[in-house]
């Protein structure tokens, strides 16, 4: 099955930018989306598609695609931010199947 | 926005069958994939696999020889069944719409499933 690789853990300054990413060869062929988790909440979405954003998410949160690797971008990171990130998409070695990566801990200092 | 709402037993024990039920709010059931999704204490999101209308389904090859989902339109419902559980089944499962490209656009509130004796 596809693997999709995140960094476990970024942090970045309140206000700064950062980028978080996702790596997996399924994404030469398929968008990532990402969501957001905080503790002892469900996943929502932030991200889908080639950078579509669902009704309520600030505008600070964007995404891109290049080769193998999807990425979130949070410009003007809040404190609200600090969650953990998944990035999915289709599974590569079978496209009926959808996989995860393993998630990053986003640290807002 | 429709509403997810995923039950069934906290408590199962070992060799059991672990049996969720989800309920869609909002009617939609008949228009898009239904998925289960779990996740231990932790630990990430592991997708268990989705069921359509049509009654096809699909399984996380990981999880395929364990796994049944079924749907019920009368009831705007949708199930998970997953046999001869281990403690490394215990975990948050979440029920959730699934719509283009595999995106999770709805998800329940999510309940956790502890495998104990």
């Amino acid at each position: 099955s596809s693997e999709l690789t995140q960094d476990p853990a970024v942090s970045v300054a309140l206000g700064q930018t950062v980028r978080i990413t996702c790596q997996g060869d399924s994404l030469r062929s398929y968008y990532a989306s990402w969501y957001q988790q905080k503790p002892g909440q469900a996943p929502v979405v932030v991200i889908y598609g080639k950078n579509n954003r669902p009704s309520g998410i600030p505008d600070r949160f964007s995404g891109s695609s290049s080769g193998d690797t999807a990425s979130l971008t949070i410009t003007g990171a809040q404190a609200d931010d600090e969650a953990d990130y998944y990035c999915n998409s289709r599974d590569s070695s079978n496209t009926h199947y959808v996989a995860f990566g393993g998630g990053t801990k986003l640290t807002v200092l | 926005q429709v509403q997810l709402q995923e039950s069934g037993p906290g408590l199962v024990k070992p060799s059991e069958i672990l049996s969720l039920t989800c309920t869609v709010s909002d009617g939609s059931i008949s228009s898009y994939y239904w998925s289960w999704i779990r996740q231990p204490a932790g630990k990430g999101l592991e997708w268990i696999g989705r069921i359509y209308i049509s009654g096809s389904s699909n399984y996380n090859p990981s999880l395929k020889s364990r796994v049944t989902m079924s749907l019920d339109t009368s009831r705007s419902q949708f199930s998970l069944k997953l046999t001869s559980v281990t403690a490394a089944d215990t975990a948050v499962y979440y029920c959730a719409r699934e719509g283009s490209f595999s995106v999770f656009q709805d998800w329940g509130q999510g309940t956790l499933v502890t495998v104990s004796s």
